[in-house]
């Protein structure tokens, strides 16, 4: 069944780790994203990619990084967490463009991070 | 700057009534206009959307009502569920999702 997945679910740190949110999606959509999302606000863009070896920063300025080196696989970094850094991450793909007659996000169920 | 303005941030609507959430924008590029439903633990999920050359949308109980004019829009549930119970997104973007503003988000809560 074509999904998006992510792991892990929760994740507790300490500060100054280095940790990795995985993405991956089996829908063979170019486009996807990541978001932040904090209680009573709204989703904010980090990062994005139209395809393979494409990067983009979002509207929200992050001190994360992301790479896409296959269709399907889109990993977030943070080198050194931070309390700040604590908040929900969404990981979303779509196939806006490619023909679709209601363009839309596939959001993976999320990883909660606390940065402790 | 906020674009998109939702309202209410929350809302309590009995069971077969009907649920309002507003949403107005500024950005008269916007083109697309989807509402998402997000249940506690879960990623959001697109519910329905509306392009600005119709007035309103309709998906069994769910309903998009556009004006274009007054840059506002909104989503009707008719006859709420409790199942229905979750966090509703509305959002705007031109051009594709890498450009999406979403709302704030609107609890629904619906009681038996």
């Amino acid at each position: 069944e074509a999904d998006i997945y992510q792991t892990p679910r929760y994740l507790v740190i300490g500060t100054g780790k280095k940790i990795t949110l995985e993405c991956s999606q089996t829908m063979g959509h170019d486009k996807m994203y990541w978001y932040q999302q904090d209680p009573g606000m709204e989703l904010h863009l980090i990062h994005y990619s139209y395809g393979v070896n494409s990067t983009e920063k979002g509207d929200l300025s992050s001190e994360s990084t992301v790479s896409r080196i296959r269709t399907e696989h889109f990993p977030l970094t943070l080198e050194s967490a931070r309390p700040s850094h604590t908040s929900q991450y969404l990981c979303a793909s779509s196939d806006w463009g490619q023909g679709a007659s209601v363009e839309k996000l596939f959001f993976g169920s999320g990883t909660q991070l606390s940065v402790l | 700057q906020q674009q998109v303005k939702q309202s209410p941030q929350s809302l309590i609507v009995q069971k077969g009534g009907i649920s309002i959430i507003n949403c107005a924008y500024e950005n008269t590029a916007f083109d697309y206009f989807p509402w998402y439903q997000q249940f506690p633990g879960k990623g959001p999920a697109l519910l329905i959307a509306i392009r600005p050359d119709v007035s309103e949308k309709k998906e069994g109980r769910f309903t998009i009502s556009f004006n274009k004019s007054a840059k506002q829009f909104s989503l009707h549930i008719m006859d709420s569920q409790p199942g229905d119970s979750a966090t509703y997104f509305c959002a705007a973007t031109s051009g594709g999702y890498q450009k999406v503003t979403f709302g704030t988000g609107t609890k629904l809560q619906v009681i038996p």
